[in-house]
């Protein structure tokens, strides 16, 4: 089952703050986070496993809480750069990962 | 290190053609999977597996076939186009909880 994001489209300025969210109806083991720019692969970002443990970039900050099956990602002093669409992915067991509808991020100078 | 490498980068197909999309990755990962791309729509599984001769189905299987007989090679086989699966497909390949590597994608046209 898809996870769901929300927003589904945010414009930044540069330099401003933006926390994009993921929600599941299961029970989960881990959440992926990956950034995809138009016409390229998805890129990883982040994953936040069930126990606390995080995997990612030094840069990047991500929130799992478990009981509520719900993630965030925080994107602090936003950059051009940063523009891009960014999907959450969950996993239910099996290491079987599912994408949600991805959330549109633009950043305007 | 070429990490995961999709073959044809760009495919047209006629209505009821079959084909194969290949998948190739040079970590030794057990876990690989195909996902396909519409506008609107993310990323949605269509067959992953768990190690060599082992597949499973994701959300929309329907139409495509996989077999996994060595680590690195995960081909995903269309059956009888449809214009209906007109997309970008994506293979990724992973460790047990650990990053997802894709390959460049497939865009694949069906007249």
């Amino acid at each position: 089952q898809q996870p769901v994001q929300s927003p589904q489209a945010v414009i930044l300025r540069e330099g401003e703050d933006a926390v994009i969210n993921c929600s599941s109806s299961k029970a989960l083991y881990s959440v992926h986070w990956y950034r995809q720019k138009h016409g390229e692969a998805p890129v990883f970002l982040m994953i936040l496993l069930k126990g606390g443990e995080q995997k990612g970039h030094d840069k990047i900050s991500a929130s799992f809480n478990e009981k509520k099956q719900q993630s965030s990602l925080y994107l602090t002093a936003s950059q051009l750069s940063y523009s891009g669409t960014y999907f959450c992915g969950t996993e239910e067991g099996g290491n079987k990962l599912v994408f949600g509808a991805g959330t549109i991020l633009r950043v305007k100078s | 290190n070429a990490g995961v490498t999709q073959t044809p980068k760009f495919q047209v197909l006629k209505t009821g053609q079959s084909m194969t999309l290949q998948c190739a990755q040079d970590m030794n990962h057990e876990y690989m999977s195909w996902y396909r791309q519409d506008p609107g729509m993310g990323l949605r599984l269509i067959h992953y597996s768990v190690g060599a001769g082992i597949t499973d189905q994701g959300e929309v299987p329907n139409g495509y076939n996989v077999s996994r007989s060595t680590t690195e090679d995960f081909p995903l086989r269309l059956l009888s186009a449809a214009p209906s699966q007109t997309s970008v497909y994506f293979c990724a390949s992973s460790s047990l909880r650990s990053e997802a590597f894709f390959g460049q994608g497939t865009r694949l046209t069906v007249v």
